[in-house]
């Protein structure tokens, strides 16, 4: 069973053009949850999906950030017009449950990084 | 606001002795800790857990402390090895409105050293 899967592990993007980060859930979750790690801190929590929904999309920017669970396919988290500030390690999560005792798989991350 | 804090950016230790690394909370809504530890350009994998009806939870060479009237946490590892070399992350479900255990807060993180 494989895990979390993300991509592109590394992705380098210039000023003002758009970044793609993908996430492939673990087989059989359908809980997807996107992190968002800065330099020298811990994982920030950015949205939490489910098939086709966003639930709970309180720690993302309120501009250029977005992101999508479609029916098929991964999820996908969009940020357009990119700046330097959004350098960063995109994690993503999945679970298979959200009650108490849920574990969060994570993903290897997605390091991007703005020039 | 940071409700989950790891005051200790580092710590190190000889193969063999105990680590402890420390973790303060700040909302007295959290009922469940998790530890997750994360190894460069890795993602963060869970480690151990508590839940506030607790005061301990043992797994292996892993131990959870959990002191809810003083909002702290504790992570001990004995004996300490090489291999537990990594950074070592608190988090916290904050699941306020009811969406879901998996989202998390974390805190800071604290870089263990194992030392042989």
């Amino acid at each position: 069973n494989a895990g979390v899967m993300q991509n592109p592990r590394h992705l380098v993007r210039r000023r003002g053009q758009e970044a793609r980060l993908r996430c492939s859930p673990m087989k059989g979750h359908s809980h997807v949850y996107w992190y968002r790690q800065l330099p020298e801190e811990g994982l920030k929590f950015m949205v939490y999906l489910q098939k086709e929904n966003i639930i709970d999309e309180s720690g993302m920017p309120k501009e250029r950030f977005s992101a999508e669970f479609p029916k098929e396919g991964p999820s996908i988290l969009r940020i357009q017009q990119v700046v330097r500030g959004d350098s960063a390690a995109y994690f993503c999560a999945s679970s298979l449950t959200s009650g108490e005792g849920t574990e969060a798989f994570f993903g290897q991350g997605t390091r991007l990084t703005v020039v | 606001d940071q409700q989950v804090k790891q005051n200790s950016p580092s710590l190190s230790v000889q193969e063999g002795r105990i680590s402890i690394l420390n973790c303060d909370y700040t909302n007295s809504m959290f009922d469940y800790f998790l530890w997750y530890k994360k190894y460069p350009a890795e993602g963060p994998t869970f480690l151990i857990s508590i839940s506030s009806i607790k005061d301990k939870n043992e797994d292996g060479r892993f131990t959870v402390f959990l002191n809810k009237s003083a909002k702290h946490l504790s992570l001990h590892i004995v004996p300490s090895q090489p291999g537990d070399s990594a950074v070592y992350f608190c988090a916290a479900p904050s699941n306020a409105g009811g969406t879901s255990y998996g989202k998390l807060t974390f805190g800071q993180g604290t870089i263990l050293t194992v030392h042989p």
